[in-house]
């Protein structure tokens, strides 16, 4: 099946800095890929859909200017969370669908720590 | 709008006893049906899905689920478990008529094979 692959796989950053995580689809070409936060013992949480040359579509109560992503190529998009804060700590999980094909293909996730 | 029910947080089961994971789904639209598992500190890997076709669907690890449409259910169980199916599943639905691929998931269920 397709690879995604996302990196880092941990972080701990300093509260105020800013992290970017990057998702890349190994052998295929991704025009849309999506962003999920993992809460501990929760479900996944669409943040945004990234759609490459364009604006990623963020989900209501997602702060834009907080995490900002951008996918520039077929094969890449990226998560930046802007001025990190402990409450941003989470796991941050990336998909995407080869050839817009019904089946998401996951990367193995991001743990976030801020302290 | 979509939405996904697992009323069971977590289902104890003694290794190479049958296993059922409850999940009821909500929407005003067809729907594609997801099964997805994940492992401590890693992303989710595609159990099994329901596209159309017939209601019974077999997935990779000896895991099946069945369509129920007038339920809205789409229950899934393995007839013996193993201590290596240890992890936390996810029921997931997409629209099927959509312009994206955008999964909407259920709260998880931890299924936890005791020796």
């Amino acid at each position: 099946g397709a690879v995604v692959s996302q990196h880092p796989s941990r972080v701990i950053c300093k509260s105020g800095t800013s992290v970017k995580i990057e998702c890349r689809s190994l052998d295929f070409q991704a025009t849309t890929m999506f962003w999920y936060r993992q809460f501990p013992k929760k479900s996944l949480m669409l943040m945004a859909t990234s759609n490459e040359g364009s604006k990623a579509t963020y989900e209501q109560g997602v702060e834009k200017d907080k995490f900002l992503i951008n996918h520039a190529s077929l094969t890449l998009s990226t998560l930046t969370v802007t001025s990190a804060h402990p409450e941003d700590s989470s796991f941050y999980i990336c998909s995407a669908h080869e050839g817009g094909g019904t089946e998401a293909f996951f990367g193995q996730g991001t743990r976030l720590t801020v302290v | 709008a979509q939405s996904v029910t697992q009323l069971d947080s977590q289902v104890p089961v003694f290794e190479e006893a049958p296993v059922e994971l409850r999940c009821n789904y909500s929407s005003s639209v067809s729907v594609y049906l997801f099964w997805y598992v994940q492992y401590p500190n890693q992303g989710l890997q595609l159990l099994l899905k329901y596209l159309s076709g017939s209601t019974l669907v077999k997935g990779i690890n000896g895991f099946e689920a069945e369509f129920n449409k007038s339920q809205t259910s789409f229950h899934l169980r393995k007839p013996s478990v193993h201590i290596s199916d240890t992890a936390e599943y996810f029921c997931a639905v997409s629209d099927r008529d959509g312009a994206t691929n955008k999964l909407i998931f259920g709260t998880g269920t931890l299924l936890a094979v005791q020796p």
